[in-house]
């Protein structure tokens, strides 16, 4: 069974601070690697990573993959009040098919105070 | 360009209530997709579709049902509501299997 862990479950900082926060996967077949950020509603599209070494960037927000040791980041710099959210790592289920049915880590719940 | 859009956004059902929450999209995705999230679990997914006519189970499908008789719509079909079916749901779409998913609002359900 495909699984996705993320770590740690919730974190508070202080604005200005940088937050790493952790996915590690066991999928079968893997393709990619998502990270969405989800605020009030429904999450949203951060990065798509399918090779391990490169480095995905988004002004502040940065991800890199490792395909060895099964696990990616997602860094924050400077961190702002708006980047508060829960951010979710996702990895699409494989199977010989290709309708990606996303299996998603529990999420990392993030508060950055003023 | 609405892109996916969910009805309603809140719902209160009584135990054994049936309802039908409503997706649809419209940049003519082929693949769909509903899932809940229940807090501190992250998403599971429910239901899929993969094109018009064609629907299959997701991780946690019992209680539900969906058809997909046009691309643009892919209703979620409660027939007896249970507490334990509390939770926020949300739709997705994408084109094709490589490419992102993109999700509606979310329909908050609580069952009493």
């Amino acid at each position: 069974e495909d699984k996705v862990v993320q770590s740690p479950l919730s974190l508070v900082v202080h604005e200005g601070d940088t937050v790493t926060l952790n996915c590690s996967y066991e999928v079968t077949n893997f393709r990619s690697l998502l990270w969405y950020k989800q605020e009030k509603k429904a999450p949203t599209f951060l990065f798509m990573l399918t090779s391990s070494g490169i480095e995905k960037k988004s002004g502040r927000l940065s991800s890199i993959l490792d395909k060895k040791e099964l696990f990616s980041i997602l860094n924050i710099t400077a961190t702002q009040t708006g980047d508060s959210a829960i951010y979710l790592c996702a990895a699409p289920n494989a199977g010989g098919t290709s309708y990606g049915k996303l299996t998603f880590g529990q999420g990392t719940i993030l508060t950055v105070h003023p | 360009n609405a892109g996916v859009t969910q009805t309603p956004k809140f719902r209160i059902l009584k135990i054994g209530q049936s309802m039908t929450l409503q997706c649809t999209q419209d940049m003519n995705h082929n693949y769909m997709y509903w899932y809940r999230q229940d807090p501190g679990m992250g998403l599971k997914l429910i239901y899929y579709s993969v094109g018009a006519g064609i629907t299959d189970k997701g991780e946690v499908p019992n209680g539900y049902n969906v058809s997909r008789s046009t691309t643009e719509d892919f209703p979620l079909r409660l027939e007896l509501a249970a507490p334990s079916q509390t939770s926020v749901y949300f739709c997705a779409s994408k084109a094709g299997p490589q490419e992102t998913q993109y999700f509606g609002p979310g329909t908050r359900l609580l069952v009493l």
